[in-house]
């Protein structure tokens, strides 16, 4: 089974540093994809970065980036010039390639302070 | 309306009740999934509907039954829950390709249900 791990629960920033979440998963699938989501405090859960293995190229979105290193099975977020929007809890989860089943970290409560 | 829709936003009920949450997809979607958001836990995935057939089913008590009448609508009917029930209910559409790429998932907003 794939288990993914968020070693954070909590974490804070200054508003426009920088701040990674780590994320590490465990699979002996070659072919997957892995996610980031956001769930700021009004709940809605919306996708801020995804990556497929296959990919070397590190994906990028906007002040978003991952650290994704395929052998270490870690999956880390860098969120750049933080914002206070960016309060929020962040969950990085995991996907099999044709499969519907995700798995979700137990998430990390990002605190982005003025 | 767009994107993903749930209803009600806050649910409370006795552990007799007969409820049923609502979760509606604006997005042309064909797979829906509903997952239970406990607190300090990771999501769990409860139920998967593809093409309006269930093709998951994670060991869910079945005081839980889901229902999908179509691709855009999905339903969790509630019958004598458990006070350990009580938790955020978070419905989910994605859209699967003929060649089962994996796509990612679009969440809707969530039912607060709290059993008493």
């Amino acid at each position: 089974a794939q288990t993914v791990t968020q070693s954070q629960p909590e974490m804070s920033v200054q508003e426009a540093e920088t701040v990674t979440l780590s994320c590490t998963y465990d699979t002996s699938e070659n072919n997957y994809y892995l996610f980031w989501y956001k769930q700021p405090p009004s709940r809605q859960m919306i996708l801020v970065i995804r990556q497929e293995a296959y990919k070397q190229q590190n994906a990028t979105e906007n002040r978003f980036s991952v650290n994704f290193q395929k052998a270490a099975k870690s999956f880390s977020l860098k969120i750049s010039d933080s914002q206070l929007g960016d309060t929020a809890m962040y969950f990085c989860a995991f996907m099999k390639h044709n499969n519907n089943d995700m798995r979700f970290g137990a998430g990390t409560r990002l605190t982005v302070k003025p | 309306e767009t994107g993903v829709t749930q209803t009600p936003r806050h649910l409370v009920m006795g552990m007799t009740n007969k409820k049923s949450l609502k979760c509606e997809q604006h997005l042309g979607h064909n797979a829906m999934y509903w997952y239970k958001q406990s607190a300090k836990k990771p999501l769990e995935l409860m139920f998967v509907y593809s093409l309006e057939e269930r093709v998951e089913n994670n060991s869910v008590p079945s005081r839980f039954s889901p229902e999908c009448p179509n691709s855009s609508h999905l339903f969790l009917h509630l019958h004598t829950l458990q006070p350990e029930d009580s938790a955020l209910y978070l419905c989910a559409s994605s859209q699967e390709g003929l060649a089962l790429t994996t796509s990612e998932q679009f969440f809707g907003p969530g039912t607060r249900l709290t059993v008493l």
